[in-house]
């Protein structure tokens, strides 16, 4: 079975902080991805990252920070400096490689981030 | 990067009605998926629509309430079929990577369903 757990439902920070959003997985897969998508309040579905089981360097985008942990199974993903405009629901996803699954993400509930100024 | 439209962009529609959504890609793709949002809750898959082939609905949802059509290999359509307030949820398709999943899953603008 696959499983995303997003145990923060909701954080909120002031301005400049930096925030980390955590996600824990399960899977029995050794060949799996993960993913980091923003939602806005528009509703759409922002891409913000793809890392694959394999590959455990972290990675930094800008403000961005993501440390995948296979060890404690985490994915976890920090802003730094904050802005008003990271305010959105983030969501973790996993999908394995097999084709067992198809290619269906399976998502984590969410973590609802405010961001005030 | 693959880019999808989706009308409508939302609607409100009366119990007991359907609605269809259109999900449109740029370029052609073997899968599409339908994905559904409920009102503060994550995204759950409602089925996998192939071309050429039934969709594979995924457990807790059935065809004769979700009818997906898959007429070529850049559209397809999702109806609601007899609407109620529970069906009230943003609608979403989704395109997978296009190679050998090394390859970001992208995503519609979403269809905001509101039933009255």
């Amino acid at each position: 079975a696959q499983k995303v757990t997003q145990a923060q439902t909701e954080i909120s920070v002031v301005e400049k902080e930096d925030v980390t959003l955590d996600c824990v997985y399960e899977t029995r897969d050794t060949t799996y991805y993960l993913f980091w998508y923003k939602q806005p309040p528009s509703g759409e579905l922002v891409f913000l990252i793809r890392r694959n089981s394999f590959d455990e360097q972290n990675e930094i985008s800008g403000r961005y920070s993501w440390n995948f942990q296979k060890s404690t199974s985490s994915f976890n993903f920090t802003i730094t400096a904050s802005q008003v405009v990271d305010s959105a629901v983030y969501f973790c996803a996993l999908r394995s490689h097999h084709m067992e699954y198809g290619n269906k993400l399976v998502f984590g509930a969410g973590t609802i981030l405010r961001v005030k100024s | 990067s693959a880019v999808i439209s989706q009308k409508p962009s939302r609607d409100i529609c009366q119990r007991g009605t359907s609605l269809t959504i259109q999900c449109q890609v740029d370029s052609q793709v073997t899968m599409m998926f339908w994905y559904r949002q409920q009102p503060g809750q994550s995204l759950t898959l409602i089925a996998t629509a192939n071309q050429g082939s039934e969709a594979t609905y995924e457990s807790g949802f059935v065809i004769d309430k979700f009818p997906i059509s898959r007429p070529n290999l850049t559209f397809s359509t999702l109806t609601v079929s007899n609407l109620s307030p529970e069906d009230s949820s943003i609608y979403l398709c989704s395109v997978p990577p296009a190679g050998a999943n090394t390859d970001t899953q992208y995503f519609g603008p979403g269809t905001r369903l509101t039933v009255l």
